[in-house]
């Protein structure tokens, strides 16, 4: 099975910062991986897919990068809005594998 | 509007099975394969296998293989995921998904369930 490791699992950070979540695959996946947000008691909602494409309707703060084995999620200037849980997950497999999560806190 | 509708919370014994109901609305059902997810109190999310509501194939994950069971209903469009053997470790909110409406085989989920919790308790 394909292992995903998320780096960090908590940051600390404050309105307006620059932030930046990092993916590793423990196998080539190409650019078939996605992004999530989840906020307390809510689904995951996908931000982006195929590594970089940005879903309909989410804030052009949020940009994906990354092939093969090593992805970043990247928040221009972190808003109030932010504040909350992302996942990567591949999808490059029969199988589908979640990253463990990085909390984004309040700084 | 394309829907995912779960059934209610769950109280079990150690030992015992539970079963969810997942019923999509919106959408031909047999168009996508139905995902199940679950997610353990504070914990990350945790893939648990799909169905493809049109041949009846499922893959599982390893770690569930031998205790899960997924079918569908394609008369109601409903799907739906049997966990036996069941533990505390399996107190979790437990989520079924399906991909993006963008035509892709594979695709990132773009439309979850409400969530489902099944407390394992004696």
């Amino acid at each position: 099975d394909i292992q995903m490791t998320q780096s960090p699992s908590t940051l600390s950070a404050s309105v307006g910062d620059r932030v930046t979540v990092t993916c590793r695959s423990s196998q080539i996946i190409n650019t078939w991986l996605a992004w999530y947000q989840q906020k307390p008691g809510k689904a995951p909602k996908v931000l982006i897919y195929r590594a970089s494409r940005l879903e309909s309707g989410v804030p052009s703060r949020f940009s994906g990068s990354g092939s093969g084995t090593e992805f970043t999620l990247t928040i221009s200037s972190l808003q109030p809005d932010d504040f909350a849980t992302y996942y990567c997950q591949q999808y490059n497999s029969y199988s589908r594998t979640f990253g463990q999560g990085t909390k984004v806190e309040i700084k | 509007q394309v829907q995912l509708v779960q059934s209610g919370a769950e109280v079990k014994k150690p030992g015992a099975s539970v079963k969810v109901s997942c019923r999509a609305s919106g959408y031909t059902f047999t168009a996508y394969y139905v995902h199940w997810v679950r997610q353990a109190p504070g914990q990350g999310l945790e893939w648990m296998g799909w169905i493809n509501p049109n041949s009846g194939g499922t893959n599982y994950a390893q770690k569930f293989q031998g205790r899960l069971t997924m079918t569908t209903d394609p008369s109601i469009s409903t799907a739906y995921m049997e966990l036996s053997g069941l533990t505390s470790d399996d107190t979790a909110v437990y989520s079924c998904a399906r991909i993006r409406d963008s035509g892709d085989v594979a695709d990132a989920f773009g439309v979850w369930g409400q969530g489902t919790m099944v407390t394992v308790s004696s």
